[in-house]
């Protein structure tokens, strides 16, 4: 069965500290892993996209990698801000015919000040 | 380009009413994708459509749940007869080909049945 887990369900970080978000995955045939932050009530943003080959992405003070052996992808978070308090999501695409995109529940990250 | 369009924001109804969602994807997109997300739980995905036609419903509810994309106008998304379990955001994203992992998201329409 496809599935998409993170870890952890949720995380609070003091400003200006890094973090990092777990991705596991098992879905098969993979095409691309990508990292959504969606603030509250709003909808979902893509920050990046991995395909099989990329070991590694960077969006600014995200910074994606991906083990596609391994099946596990992280999003690490630098230097965080207030502003990065949010549900960050990651949603694997599945190759074939009928491409799907397989959503994880999301890691809900808090920054305090 | 102002992104792809949901309206009403938020949207309450009494049990058996009907509710009319509708998402106006960006210009040039003829992709539309219904998620729906219920309170501390992911997206999940309800429907595919391209321009008049219904291509992957496959997570849309067997009864009560419609959805169209009419050659001109918005996509629109119908629950009838709600119920108190159909309380969720419902969101639309477009993309410009048959690329789900390209489509962009709008800002959701919370619906709340009371």
């Amino acid at each position: 069965k496809n599935q998409v887990e993170q870890s952890p369900q949720s995380l609070i970080i003091l400003e200006g500290k890094n973090c990092t978000l777990q991705c596991n995955y098992t879905v098969s045939p993979f095409s691309n892993l990508r990292w959504y932050k969606q603030d509250t009530g709003r909808g979902p943003v893509s920050l990046t996209i991995m395909t099989f080959s990329e070991n590694t992405k960077s969006n600014g003070r995200y910074t994606a990698t991906l083990d596609a052996d391994t099946k596990q992808s992280s999003l690490h978070i630098t230097a965080s801000q207030l502003s990065d308090s949010a549900s960050y999501i990651c949603v694997v695409t599945s190759l074939g015919g009928n491409r799907k995109l397989i959503w994880g529940l999301g890691t809900s990250l808090a920054v305090n000040p | 380009n102002a992104g792809v369009m949901q309206n009403p924001r938020h949207l309450v109804r009494r049990r058996g009413q009907e509710a009319r969602l509708r998402c106006s994807p960006m210009k040039g997109h003829s992709h539309v994708y219904w998620y729906r997300q219920l309170p501390e739980e992911g997206l999940k995905f309800m429907v595919y459509l391209q321009k008049e036609n219904i291509i992957d419903e496959s997570g849309m509810p067997k009864e009560r749940f419609s959805a169209e994309f009419p050659k001109e106008g918005p996509s629109i998304l119908r629950i009838q007869q709600v119920v108190r379990g159909d309380s969720a955001a419902y969101f639309c994203a477009s993309s410009p080909f048959a690329e789900v992992g390209e489509a962009f998201f709008g800002q959701g329409t919370r619906l709340t049945v009371v």
